[in-house]
This record gives structure tokens, sequence and C-alpha cells, in this order.
């Protein structure tokens, strides 16, 4: 059974920065790309970005609400994907899904809570 | 970017009825459009992928149609679990945008 388990999230202070992992189990990792989507309170789906396979070059694709501070990495010898979120800002509050894919992939873990404020 | 715009944004409706929701993208995307369904609290569950694919366990209620800039989501004899928010999303190109969301009520 595929699974995708979201953890990391949090609070923390405007400024700062908060690594979000996304632990995978039940298919060959290392196989797929994996995504992030967040979604602040109320509101709708945010793409952020994802990560192509080591097989394709490993390389990133990102919203450029985001590029310059977000980072997203793998880990395929231990199935996780990271979210590396750096000068994190009030705005930045949300819900924090990783998806096996590139985002429009069938499998959504079930998130983490990542608030932002002093 | 793509912009998806979805119409209605909140839909109110009764168990039985049948409903449709449809999403308009700012530019051509062939069939690279998905629908997804999300309860709150819940995560989001992918129903329908390539405009059209059931995904693997989602019933035959739901359908969804179109190409290039116009789709439409129908849900057939709605039941009390099919009320939540639908979103649209392509991906046809980066950054993958998705609609603003129809939220689905019942009467």
């Amino acid at each position: 059974e595929v699974q995708l388990v979201e953890s990391g999230g949090g609070l923390a202070q405007p400024g700062r920065s908060l690594r979000l992992s996304c632990t995978a189990s039940g298919f060959i990792f290392g196989d797929y790309a994996m995504s992030w989507v967040r979604q602040a309170p109320g509101k709708g789906l945010e793409w952020l970005g994802f990560i192509r396979t080591m097989a394709n070059g490993g390389t990133t694709e990102y919203a450029a609400s985001v590029k310059g501070t977000f980072t997203i990495s793998r880990d395929d010898s231990k199935s996780i994907a990271y979210l590396q979120m750096n000068s994190l800002k009030t705005e930045d509050t949300a819900m924090y899904y990783c998806n096996r894919g590139d985002g429009s992939g069938l499998y959504w873990g079930q998130g983490t809570l990542v608030t932002v404020s002093s | 970017d793509i912009q998806m715009t979805q119409s209605p944004s909140s839909l109110s409706a009764s168990v039985g009825d049948r409903v449709t929701i449809t999403c308009r993208a700012s530019q051509g995307i062939g069939n690279y459009l998905a629908w997804l369904q999300q309860k709150p609290g819940k995560a989001p569950k992918s129903l329908i992928y390539a405009a059209s694919s059931l995904q693997s366990g989602v019933p035959s209620k739901f359908s969804g149609s179109g190409s290039g800039t116009d789709f439409t989501l129908t849900i057939s004899s709605l039941q009390p679990e099919d009320f939540a928010t639908y979103y649209c999303q392509q991906y046809n190109s980066y950054p993958i945008t998705f609609g603003q969301g129809t939220r689905l009520e019942i009467k």
C-alpha cells in the first residue's frame, strides 16, 4: 500500500527556517518524482514545486512565489522527500502536502501544518 | 502561468441531483487536466486525470470531459459523501496550477 507521511511542521517565527519531510512507503521511491502543495487556512491549493527522479537528473521546478526561498530535495536511500523553507513569512502559514509525482499524481500525504507567527 | 477558472464557485444541490462544474484554462492545455475532491480537514483526493479518465476506485458517477481550454466535471446521483470542494488542475506546463475550487453544498 502506497503511503506518504509528512512531518516537521509546527510553529516557526517569521524569518526562521523549517524543513518538512515526506516519508514514503509501498513503492520504489526512486522511480517517482515528488512534489509539494500547500493550502493556506480557508484557501485553495497552491503547487510549490517538484523534484524529478535521479534518473532524470534530480532537477527541480518551483512556483515563482517560493523560488529562491524553498528548496525540494530527496534521499532515495531513505525514501524521503524534503521541503526546506527559509525566510518564513506569516503568509507561509498553511497545511503542506506531498504528492507522488509532479503534483498531478494519485497519491497524497495527510499533510503537516506549518504556522508562522511571532 | 496558465490560469484555471472554475464555475460556479459554490453550488447547492440535493441528494440524487446531477451537477456539472466547469473549468476554463487561460490557454490550451490539451487533455492535461485533473479533477480533485477535498473534504474538510482532509487531503485532496484525485478523481480524474487526462480530463476524462477515472482514477482507480473512483465510482463511475464521476465523469469528466473536454480538451483544449474548456472542461467539465459531472457528478450524477449525488450522495451525502459527495458534498465537498472540487478543484481542477492543469499539468500541461509548469507551474502546475489549480482552479479556485467549487464548494458543493447540500440544499
